[in-house]
């Protein structure tokens, strides 16, 4: 069954340092999302892509996100100078229409 | 203010019982999924509806519409239930998730 795969699985960095989480959709999927889940919170929508642009993103994502779809397979994250509060679990998701399929996730700490 | 509320926040039944997991939400949607998370952290989508009802295998799926409700049921639940149920909504017109808080669920052998 095709699934959604993320890399690396975990990453650490130290504070202002960028980092760039890779995940490779569904092959045939159109849509791409990213969430972060804090540890301990709920699920938080960060953006969602389409048709090579965002089309959706919340207060969240501000100016140190950028999402990109370097080439057909590819769809990363880049957060440009982390902060400790960055330090959550990353997904991405795709999906044809409607019904999102998850990757396994980036856990990320920011020392 | 929450828009998507689960209830309960834990629950903890023996291996067996049948299992109701709640969740309500106060805007419009166009799709509601429940979801598991395990341990290690991984998602997986369980269901989406827009109305009605779905089953698969041990787990049913309900929602009223008009109410602003879902359930997600577990019947003869076995340990390897246990996992966190998540209840998370699609809004009219948007593509992102609005997630609740999530139901955590022990199933004791």
């Amino acid at each position: 069954e095709p699934e959604v795969t993320q890399t690396p699985s975990h990453q650490v960095t130290q504070m202002g340092q960028e980092v760039i989480l890779r995940c490779v959709p569904i092959s045939n999927h159109l849509y791409f999302y990213w969430y972060r889940q804090i540890l301990g919170q709920k699920v938080e929508f960060l953006v969602s892509f389409y048709n090579n642009e965002i089309s959706e993103k919340s207060e969240i994502f501000d100016d140190q996100f950028s999402v990109e779809r370097p080439d057909g397979s590819n769809f990363t994250l880049k957060i440009r100078s982390t902060k400790l509060e960055d330090s959550a679990m990353y997904f991405c998701a795709s999906s044809e229409l409607a019904y999102q399929y998850f990757g396994p996730g980036t856990r990320l700490l920011v020392l | 203010k929450n828009e998507v509320e689960q209830s309960p926040q834990n629950l903890t039944a023996q291996e067996g019982e049948f299992i109701t997991i709640n969740c309500s939400y106060s805007v419009g949607i166009s799709a509601l999924h429940w979801l598991q998370q395990h341990p290690g952290g991984g998602i997986v989508s369980l269901f989406m509806l827009s109305s009605g009802k779905k089953k698969h295998g041990r787990l049913i799926a309900t929602i009223n519409i008009q109410e602003k409700h879902s359930s997600l049921h577990i019947t003869a639940s076995h340990p390897r239930d246990s996992a966190v149920y998540i209840c998370a909504v699609r809004v009219d017109s948007n593509y992102q998730l609005i997630w609740g808080a999530g139901t955590k669920l022990i199933i004791k052998p």
